[in-house]
């Protein structure tokens, strides 16, 4: 079974610019989440998809930040445009819908944004 | 509010002995609380979790966790630390009052084991 994989890998940018960063989960799983790791600190909650719904977007920065899921397969999260404070590493992660393996997150690898 | 911390930003272990990573949360209803661990240029992996039941945990690799209710706390143990237990661990907790699948993760110990 593949893992959850995210694209690209790493990204460097310059403020202002646009960043796309994708992120396929595991084939059947539906609830899909998006993370963010600043600086070494905790991770933080973005936004949780449910198929191609969005269940809880409440850790959203700012209307910078964009999510997308058309179709219930992989989803893609948009800066634009990129500030500084962007800068960090963006986890995506995917479970099952039910039963007792739907507490278990399978994260990706992760995508190293740097604003520059 | 939701909130989990990790007193301690590393912990350091000799090979053999055994280790303690430790999680406090603060969460209004019930909590589901979850160990994961990150290696380098992996993505977080999971390790146990506590849903309900006994408040012993047992996961992957040999780690277990207790869940302690009046002290809020799930500390990571080990019975005898191996090298390759060197990683990065993260505890996550969910509120299970709020029926959502917001997962709040703490800020990460980094175990370093010493052969």
């Amino acid at each position: 079974e593949a893992g959850v994989t995210q694209f690209p890998s790493h990204s460097v940018i310059e403020k202002g610019q646009t960043v796309t960063l994708r992120c396929d989960p595991i084939s059947g799983h539906d609830n899909l989440y998006w993370y963010r790791r600043v600086m070494g600190k905790e991770i933080k909650f973005l936004l949780h998809f449910v198929k191609e719904s969005k269940q809880d977007e409440s850790g959203m920065p700012n209307n910078r930040f964009l999510a997308e899921r058309t179709g219930g397969t992989y989803s893609t999260l948009k800066v634009q445009p990129a500030e500084l404070e962007d800068s960090g590493v963006y986890f995506c992660a995917s479970s099952h819908i039910s039963g007792t393996e739907k507490y278990e997150q399978y994260f990706g690898p992760g995508t190293r944004l740097t604003v520059t | 509010a939701q909130s989990v911390a990790q007193p301690e930003d590393q912990v350091n272990v000799a090979e053999g002995n055994p280790l303690t990573v430790k999680c406090t949360y603060s969460v209004s209803g019930n909590p589901y609380l979850f160990w994961y661990v990150q290696y380098p240029n992996r993505g977080l992996q999971f390790l146990l979790k506590y849903i309900t039941g006994d408040n012993l945990v047992k996961g992957s690799y040999g780690f277990e966790a207790e869940f302690n209710k009046s002290q809020t706390s799930f500390h990571l143990k080990k019975p005898s630390a191996l090298v390759s237990d060197s990683a990065l661990y993260f505890c996550a907790v969910r509120d299970s009052n709020t029926g959502g699948f917001k997962t709040i993760f703490g800020a990460g110990t980094r175990l370093f084991v010493k052969a």
